[in-house]
């Protein structure tokens, strides 16, 4: 079965620096990754998906993320940190094919200090 | 172009009752997969209909139950409500079988007393 870690449940960035969330998968076949951004009291936004293609996955609002299977990672930066990115994100895996369900982390919630 | 509804927005139950969620999916899409997530955590998936059938579910016990209608639109069922079942329950759409690009509702606040 496919999971995620999500390394740091909180993280503190101060605006303009680089943010760096980490998560690591584990899987048993190439797996698709997700990255989300959840807003409070809303449901989850897609910001960038690997499905196999270039292992460098631009997203939305300045986000990318960098798939490395040698370390079983997909992190997810941003060079410059804006007041609107507080939120929390979540690394999500799932099997390719169709009908996967995908199994999300446990979230990192972004603090951005002016 | 109306994206993934969900209601109601609230809802308070006391813990034996059972509870109705509905789901309209995006504009387009056919695939609707409904995910609990309690305070803190991150969505755990319930279970995906496609073409009026459950496709695949998670590990949830049978007092959750799902319907999806020839509109696409879709219900979560849970019978014998218990204290834990109190959380966000998002509902999420796709077009066809690829979950890869999933559109998330707002989400059902479901509180149990």
């Amino acid at each position: 079965a496919q999971s995620v870690t999500q390394l740091g449940s909180h993280v503190s960035v101060s605006e303009g620096a680089l943010v760096l969330l980490r998560c690591n998968y584990s899987s048993s076949v190439p797996p698709y990754l997700f990255w989300y951004v959840q807003y409070p009291n809303q449901g989850l936004q897609l910001l960038l998906k690997y499905t196999s293609a270039a292992t460098l996955v631009k997203g939305i609002n300045g986000f990318e993320a960098e798939f490395k299977k040698s370390e079983t990672s997909f992190h997810l930066t941003k060079p410059s940190a804006h007041m609107s990115d507080a939120a929390e994100y979540f690394c999500a895996v799932s099997d390719p094919g169709g009908y996967q369900k995908v199994t999300f982390g446990t979230g990192t919630k972004l603090q951005v200090i002016p | 172009d109306a994206g993934v509804t969900q209601s109601p927005t609230h809802l308070i139950k006391t813990r034996g009752q059972q509870v109705t969620l509905r789901c309209s999916p995006k504009s387009g899409h056919d695939t609707v997969s409904w995910y609990q997530q309690a305070l803190g955590q991150g969505p755990q998936f319930i279970f995906q209909y496609y073409e009026e059938e459950e496709r695949q579910r998670g590990n949830f016990p049978d007092r959750f139950s799902g319907h999806q209608f020839p509109n696409y639109s879709s219900e979560l069922n849970v019978n014998a409500l218990l204290l834990g079942d109190s959380a966000l329950y998002l509902c999420a759409s796709s077009l066809g079988t690829d979950t890869d690009t999933q559109y998330f509702g707002p989400g059902t606040r479901l509180t149990v007393l």
